[in-house]
């Protein structure tokens, strides 16, 4: 079975633009989760999505935003790019028991 | 609000057993997971405690104690590949369903 996947796996923006990343589940998970990690931190929560509806946001400016697809897959939209968002983005479905598996995230670089 | 501690940097002889701490300090919990990440890597799934006591898994080992905030990983018969951080994430029961990182433990296992 494919795990997570993300796309693009890399990617090079200025300040000012927009970016939109995108994420696969598992086959089965209806909830994917985006995450932000910034060198040497730990991710940082930004959104939870199941069944297409948003169940959870975490501390991050409007900026920020989300969907999710019938097919369970999900986009995040990045408007107005900072120096500041560069940074590993991920993504995460989950599992019967709750425990999250990460894909290989989209590494953000805002020059 | 939530804070996760975890030691910054940890060193371990090859074939040795090391522990991680981790303490927590949450509105809410429910429940408690460990990951590894490779340099450059996403995050993989280690373990998940929700209920007190040690859950094993072949060389690793994760135990929690929820009165005290408190959970460990533990490696034994380390290997060179174990070399990694190691975060420490729980999830408030708030229905939806985040993770709170720690900043992570980097393990540098040597010969």
């Amino acid at each position: 079975d494919a795990g997570v996947t993300q796309s693009p796996t890399h990617l090079i923006k200025t300040r000012g633009q927009h970016v939109t990343l995108r994420c696969s589940p598992i086959s089965g998970h209806k909830s994917v989760s985006w995450y932000q990690q910034v060198l040497g931190q730990g991710p940082q929560f930004i959104f939870q999505y199941y069944e297409k509806e948003e169940r959870g946001r975490g501390n991050f400016p409007d900026r920020f935003s989300a969907r999710q697809f019938p097919n369970y897959s999900s986009e995040l939209n990045v408007n107005a790019l900072l120096l500041g968002d560069s940074a590993l983005y991920l993504c995460a479905s989950t599992g019967q028991n709750n425990e999250q598996f990460f894909g290989p995230g989209t590494r953000l670089t805002v020059l | 609000g939530q804070n996760i501690d975890q030691p910054t940097e940890m060193t371990a002889t090859e074939g040795a057993i090391v522990q991680i701490n981790c303490t927590y300090q949450t509105s809410g919990f429910n429940g408690l997971f460990w990951y590894q990440q490779h340099a450059g890597e996403a995050p993989t799934f280690l373990s998940y405690n929700v209920l007190d006591g040690l859950e094993e898994k072949g060389r690793f080992s994760s135990f929690l104690s929820r009165s005290k905030g408190y959970s460990y990983l533990l490696l034994k018969e380390l290997q060179m590949k174990d070399s990694a951080s190691y975060l420490c994430a729980v999830r408030e029961d708030r229905g939806a369903n985040n993770l709170f990182f720690g900043t992570g433990t980097r393990l540098t296992v040597i010969p």
